[in-house]
């Protein structure tokens, strides 16, 4: 198993810019969720998904926007980048009955500038 | 809502002293689950262990243990004999059920993280 995969692992955007950062699980987990990371401010949710075709939002979802249409995908887009979205994104998957049991993806480091 | 703090925002120790990373949290549920991750260098998220609300039981993994104490609503983790690898930033993390507009999930709520510097 290649566990939970995020792509691409750098990427610096112009403001105004959109994209889409990928996450991917092959543990048919039916649970994934987005984080950003900030200095000193530990990891923020963005948003989530309890199953293919779920999703809700997490503490920050301002400026994201999500879907999920298989199991194994769950992409996070940002539509127009503002330099207030640089961050280090996480996603993370678990088994729906074991929703406490989180994998972690390696990140993507975004800059926007 | 859910709430951990971490009020160490940097410790640094010199190796092989011991060293103790603190976590507060509060919740309603009486349902919950806690966490510390480790975050080397690399950037990674790196599991470390999880207790739930109903085992109060320290736990001792080679020079890690985790002392829970649910009347003071701490879970604070103790390196010891401290290497060089163990520096990064410590996260502590909580996790309760949430309502959501399709039902209810748990949700993970992070603190604000402990760089650990051990110094050589």
């Amino acid at each position: 198993n290649a566990g939970v995969t995020q792509t691409p692992k750098f990427q610096v955007l112009k403001t105004g810019q959109s994209m889409t950062l990928q996450c991917a699980q092959d543990m048919n987990h039916e649970y994934m969720s987005w984080y950003r990371q900030d200095p000193g401010m530990g990891l923020r949710l963005i948003h989530y998904s309890v199953g293919a075709g779920i999703t809700d939002q997490g503490e920050v979802p301002n400026g994201y926007n999500v879907s999920r249409s298989t199991t194994e995908d769950f992409p996070l887009r940002l539509l127009s980048a503002a330099p207030s979205q640089t961050s280090v994104y996480f996603c993370a998957s678990s088994p729906g009955d074991r929703v406490y049991e989180q994998y972690f993806g390696p990140g993507t480091r975004l800059t926007v500038t | 809502a859910q709430k951990v703090t971490q009020a160490q925002t940097e410790i640094s120790v010199v190796e092989k002293e011991d060293v103790t990373l603190d976590c507060v949290y509060e919740t309603r549920d009486t349902t919950y689950y806690l966490f510390w991750y480790k975050q080397p260098p690399s950037g990674e998220l790196v599991f470390l262990i999880r207790r739930n609300s109903f085992d109060e039981q320290n736990e001792i993994s080679g020079r890690y243990s985790w002392n829970f104490q649910k009347s003071t609503s701490s879970f604070n983790f103790t390196i010891t004999a401290s290497q060089v690898v163990d520096s990064a930033v410590y996260f502590c993390a909580l996790s309760e059920e949430a309502l959501i507009s399709s039902g209810s999930a748990r949700q993970l709520t992070f603190g604000s993280g402990t760089q650990l510097t051990v110094l050589p």
